[in-house]
């Protein structure tokens, strides 16, 4: 059994341009969340994916926006990027109806 | 206390020492609650969680306590060792969604 896959595991963009991340969930996990981890803080919940649909958000703008996928699977967008989104970006899968998470490694973003 | 920003709080103790790392969460309705261990440049690992109609849980040299009369939680490590040394934090649920919030976390450092 797999767990929860991400890739990139490192990048640097610039600001103003757009970023896309990929999560591979657990095998059995049709949950998707997505979190945005800034240095020296707790994760922070972004939105969360179960059967393609968004199942609630946090308090991060428009310009975050994801996709869930038939195989569960997940990507999150991030549009205009400002410093502030330089951060570890986390993908957590669940089965239906827990509220265990189970990480990924992270995506580094670097924003310059 | 919790602090914000890149200092977060430390506990220091020598290997085979117990350490107790405390949580204060915010939300009353909460019913379910979590400890992770974050080490360097991974993402959040899954160390026990507990349902808010108990108040001790135990598992593999680890036990977390819930006071839900003031709202905090406790994570004791027995016979901590070098490998434990990682930050910690604490992590909440409510409304039966996999959701969670999480603390900003505290950082356990183990000396040989």
């Amino acid at each position: 059994e797999t767990g929860v896959t991400q890739s990139p595991t490192h990048l640097i963009k610039t600001r103003g341009q757009q970023v896309t991340l990929r999560c591979s969930s657990q095998s059995g996990h049709n949950t998707v969340s997505w979190y945005q981890q800034a240095l020296g803080q707790g994760p922070q919940f972004i939105f969360q994916y179960y059967r393609e649909e968004e199942n609630g958000r946090g308090n991060f703008p428009p310009r975050f926006s994801g996709l869930q996928f038939p195989n569960y699977s997940s990507e999150l967008n991030v549009n205009a990027l400002e410093l502030d989104d330089s951060a570890l970006y986390l993908c957590a899968s669940s089965p239906s109806g827990t509220g265990e998470l189970f990480f990924g490694e992270g995506s580094r973003l670097t924003v310059l | 206390g919790e602090s914000v920003g890149l200092h977060l709080p430390t506990l220091s103790v020598q290997e085979g020492d117990n350490s107790i790392i405390n949580c204060a969460y915010s939300n009353s309705a909460s019913d379910y609650f979590i400890w992770y261990k974050q080490e360097s440049g991974k993402g959040p690992q899954f160390i026990i969680d507990i349902r808010s109609n108990m108040d001790k849980r135990q598992g593999q040299r680890v036990t977390v306590l819930l006071n839900k009369t003031v709202k905090h939680l406790s994570l004791q490590i027995a016979a901590t060792q070098p490998g434990d040394s990682a930050v910690y934090f604490c992590a909440e649920n409510s409304a039966g969604y996999s959701t969670l919030t999480f603390g900003k976390g505290t950082m356990l450092l183990v000396s040989p």
